[in-house]
């Protein structure tokens, strides 16, 4: 059946350098993909739209040059969090609409910066 | 834009009782309401859904109402068991819009 599948599912790596997550629709094609990030024991935040061909909406105070997204294909999207500060850290969720209405979420990335 | 407010926080039940969660919206013009479940380190699994054009829904143990009036809708779980145990989220939206969430609810089954 359809799924969204996200990886890595667990990031670890040093302030200042970059990571790339990968979002991945099974079994169905997605012009539109989302982006969220999450805190402990917080619900999910928005952060961006991933539209296949085109540049990624941005929600309001989400920094574009920090959080790149690309959308090369219609079952890939990919979030690169770029010179990675400890802040930074957090469970980033992709997710996808599989027909109508219904979006369904990857596993989720979590992601230490030290 | 959409507001979704989602109560208690917090719920903790024995197993075999009904646990039920709140949300009211803001935005009248909304007419997705899905509910989601998710387990801890992972992300949110789909588990019900109802629009605006169906007072009510079930699905097994699961069921969902919605009040168009009052702008609110709600989880109901019946006869719950320990694997019930995680946190909720309702949402909200128009059409194709962006999904709005409420803030969760940590809900505990007890055996």
């Amino acid at each position: 059946g359809a799924v969204v599948s996200q990886h890595p599912s667990r990031v670890i790596c040093k302030s200042g350098t970059s990571v790339k997550i990968e979002c991945r629709s099974l079994d169905f094609q997605a012009t539109t993909m989302f982006w969220y990030r999450q805190f402990p024991k917080q619900s999910l935040m928005l952060m961006a739209t991933s539209n296949e061909g085109s540049k990624a909406t941005y929600e309001q105070g989400v920094e574009k040059d920090k959080f790149l997204i690309n959308h090369a294909s219609l079952t890939l999207s990919t979030l690169t969090v770029t010179s990675a500060h400890p802040e930074d850290s957090s469970f980033y969720i992709c997710s996808a609409r599989q027909g109508g209405e219904k979006l369904l979420f990857g596993s989720g990335t979590q992601l230490s910066v030290l | 834009g959409e507001n979704v407010e989602q109560h208690p926080s917090t719920l903790s039940v024995q197993e075999g009782d009904s646990a039920v969660i709140k949300c009211t919206y803001s935005d009248s013009a909304s007419n997705y309401f899905p509910w989601y479940k998710q387990e801890l380190g992972k992300g949110p699994q789909l588990i019900i859904d109802i629009r605006s054009n169906v007072g009510e829904k079930k699905d097994q143990r699961i069921a969902v109402t919605l009040n168009k009036t009052a702008k609110h809708f709600s989880l109901h779980i019946t006869e719950t068991q320990p694997e019930d145990s995680a946190v909720y989220f309702c949402a909200a939206s128009t059409g194709f819009q962006k999904l709005v969430f409420g803030t969760g609810t940590r809900l505990l089954v007890s055996p």
